[in-house]
């Protein structure tokens, strides 16, 4: 059964500083991942998505790294500001699963101080 | 703005009560799923309905069921609420040529 896990589960910058959050699977055999961005009590907004055969996906500031080998990924957020906080998740879709069936972490609580 | 929106934003209900969640999604999302998020944990997969039918079903009773309409609407039922089902229920629909998954903001059920 696959499984994501995030840690930290909680981080505070400074503003300005790069952000780096974690994620790791369980299961190589991944179809795709995506990250996504959560405020209080609210829905998610997707960041980046990666398909399992690239490496990397940026998109302004953000920068998310797949290494499947290993069961990692990384997203990487420059110049940290205090908009960006938020909780961040990442989700995997295990291949051979109908479309939908993204498997979560529980996310990284990050707060930016000015 | 992911265009999707769900109603309603909060509801409480008692133990015992059937509810009924909507969804809302933009032209061309043939797609939706539904999930469940505890406060703290990531959302958990309920199901998914491809062109009205499910297609896909998460580690869920019976009690949880769904419909998905031509106009690309749905709805998430709840039958016989137990306390343990308080939590946001998201829904999130996908256009037929992209892998990205659009949200809708939630909505807050709180089982008393």
């Amino acid at each position: 059964k696959q499984e994501v896990t995030q840690i930290p589960a909680a981080l505070s910058v400074p503003e300005g500083e790069n952000l780096v959050l974690n994620c790791s699977f369980t299961d190589s055999a991944i179809y795709n991942l995506q990250w996504f961005r959560q405020d209080p009590g609210k829905g998610l907004t997707s960041l980046l998505l990666i398909q399992s055969s690239q490496r990397e996906q940026t998109s302004g500031r953000l920068n998310a790294s797949l290494d499947k080998s290993s069961g990692r990924s990384t997203l990487y957020i420059a110049a940290s500001q205090p908009g960006d906080s938020a909780t961040y998740l990442c989700a995997v879709r295990p291949n051979g699963d109908s479309w939908g069936k993204f498997q979560f972490g529980a996310g990284t609580q990050v707060v930016v101080t000015p | 703005e992911t265009g999707v929106t769900q109603s309603p934003t909060h509801l409480i209900k008692t133990r015992g009560q059937q509810v009924t969640l909507r969804c809302s999604s933009q032209s061309g999302h043939n797609t939706v799923s539904w999930y469940q998020q505890a406060l703290g944990q990531g959302p958990q997969f309920i199901f998914q309905y491809y062109r009205e039918e499910e297609n896909g079903r998460g580690n869920f009773p019976p009690r949880f069921s769904g419909l998905q309409f031509p106009n690309y609407s749905s709805e998430l039922n709840v039958n016989a609420l137990e306390l343990d089902d308080s939590a946001l229920y998201l829904c999130a629909s996908r256009p037929a040529a992209t892998d990205t998954q659009y949200f809708g903001p939630g909505t807050r059920l709180t089982v008393l």
